[in-house]
């Protein structure tokens, strides 16, 4: 069975940076694309990037570069993603999802950031 | 970066009814393959986003077949005929063609 197991909530402070992590199971890791996905409450699904499991090629969407940076564990099968200079925008949950460019079959439960003083 | 415009905002219902929700893109999604990579997603309340439907109109391994997707070039529909209450939550379209890939507001399905 395909697991996706994210990292807990995080309360962090503005300006601070933050790595959530998305361990997988069940499935070849280096098989197959990551991507990870932002919503913000109440709100929109936003795609972030994705990175390939199998040599840790990445492909951004503009309006995250510089803000998301995505890598992998080969030897834990596991995805993260860094976040850095926090703001109240960055407060939201964050999914990782296996696919790319779509067909997200496989969802994590979400790790929700908190950005407050 | 597309738009996918959903109506409606919301959809109150009567279980049994048939549902439908229309996506509009602002520009085609058939890509340079011949493919439309226009997806449905269902987040359920306190859940992940679940998918549906991919290209268009094929249903993901266990969809129900009383889901129907169905479109071309910028407008689609997600028809559900006979909603059932494991149905009830927000309805989101999705475009893989086009980088940056987008997705639909939702449309929340709600009981009447």
């Amino acid at each position: 069975e395909v697991q996706l197991q994210q990292s807990g909530a995080e309360l962090v402070k503005p300006g601070a940076s933050v790595k959530l992590s998305c361990k997988t199971s069940g499935y070849t890791f280096s098989n197959y694309y990551m991507s990870w996905l932002k919503q913000m409450p109440g709100q929109n699904i936003e795609w972030i990037g994705n990175i390939y499991g199998g040599n840790g090629g990445t492909g951004y969407n503009q309006k995250f570069k510089g803000k998301a940076t995505l890598t992998v564990d080969k030897s834990s099968s596991t995805a993260y993603m860094d976040l850095s200079s926090l703001t109240s925008e960055d407060s939201a949950v964050y999914f990782c999802a296996r696919g790319y460019p779509g067909i997200f079959a496989y969802w994590g439960q979400g790790t929700l950031v908190t950005v407050s003083s | 970066d597309v738009v996918l415009t959903q109506t409606p905002v919301s959809l109150s219902v009567t279980l049994g009814d048939q549902a439908s929700i229309s996506c509009r893109s602002s520009q085609s999604l058939e890509y340079s393959d011949g493919y439309t990579y226009l997806e449905w997603y269902l987040q359920k309340p306190g859940q992940s986003p679940q998918l549906l439907i991919y290209e268009v109109s094929n249903r993901f391994s266990g969809v129900p077949d009383r889901f129907i997707g169905s479109g071309s070039g910028t407008d689609f529909t997600l028809k559900i005929s006979r909603v059932e209450p494991e149905d009830l939550g927000v309805y989101y379209c999705f475009q893989a063609t086009h980088d940056p890939y987008t997705f639909g507001a939702g449309t929340k399905l709600e009981l009447k």
